[in-house]
């Protein structure tokens, strides 16, 4: 079964706070995803790894970046919390050539 | 801008009835098709894939792709509280450095009430 692990189910941060979210898995994908996810907007593409230490941006980059140190390990860093990063953070990985993503358990991320 | 597109619903059914989720996308290049099942607060989880036109059944499940109209659907046969859930489609389209990258509608609410 392939696992994918989040570092925090729920985390409370302040306005401008650096904030670390980190994901794990254990199934040697090469791919993998930072989404988030809010009412009435479906799933957001932050950014992806499509190897070690290589990224890019998805379809909402401002105020996040990544990294990708190790090929089960994937960072998502808010380098400056803002209130309306307040949103569910959800990290997916796959196979290189499948698109069948693999979601973790997702961290509810609450700024104050 | 590639998009795929679902009634955010809620669709609701009674027990034992067939729901019919449906979700049609813009790129006709499109090559596969994913089904992801997602229960209030939890994260998605992939139910469903299909590639071909036609039909893919497994056990209360059937996706069927309609390529030429650009649709895919989702039924579930005999459908159970226990089915009431967020359903995403998803289309894979090709990206750089080999990765697919799918692009996720906004979901349908279903709810099967006893």
């Amino acid at each position: 079964d392939v696992k994918v692990t989040q570092s925090s189910r729920y985390l409370v941060k302040r306005t401008g706070e650096k904030v670390f979210l980190e994901c794990v898995q254990d199934m040697d994908h090469e791919n993998m995803f930072w989404y988030r996810q809010d009412p009435g907007l479906g799933l957001r593409l932050i950014y992806f790894s499509y190897d070690v230490k290589m990224k890019e941006k998805g379809d909402i980059p401002e105020g996040y970046s990544v990294s990708r140190e190790k090929k089960e390990r994937f960072s998502l860093i808010l380098e400056s919390a803002s209130t309306n990063q307040t949103s569910m953070y959800l990290c997916a990985s796959s196979l290189t050539g499948s698109a069948e993503q693999y979601f973790g358990p997702g961290t509810r991320l609450t700024v104050t | 801008q590639k998009e795929v597109e679902q009634n955010s619903g809620p669709l609701s059914v009674p027990e034992g009835a067939i729901a019919s989720l449906n979700c049609t996308y813009s790129d006709r290049g499109s090559q596969s098709f994913f089904w992801y099942r997602q229960y209030s607060g939890k994260s998605p989880e992939l139910i469903m894939f299909i590639y071909s036109n036609g039909d893919k059944e497994d056990g209360r499940f059937t996706a069927q792709l309609n390529k030429a109209s650009q649709y895919v659907s989702l039924l579930i046969r005999d459908s159970q509280p226990s089915d009431s859930a967020t359903y995403l489609c998803a289309a894979r389209f090709g990206a750089s450095g080999g990765s697919y990258i799918p692009t996720f509608g906004r979901g349908t609410s279903l709810i099967v009430h006893p």
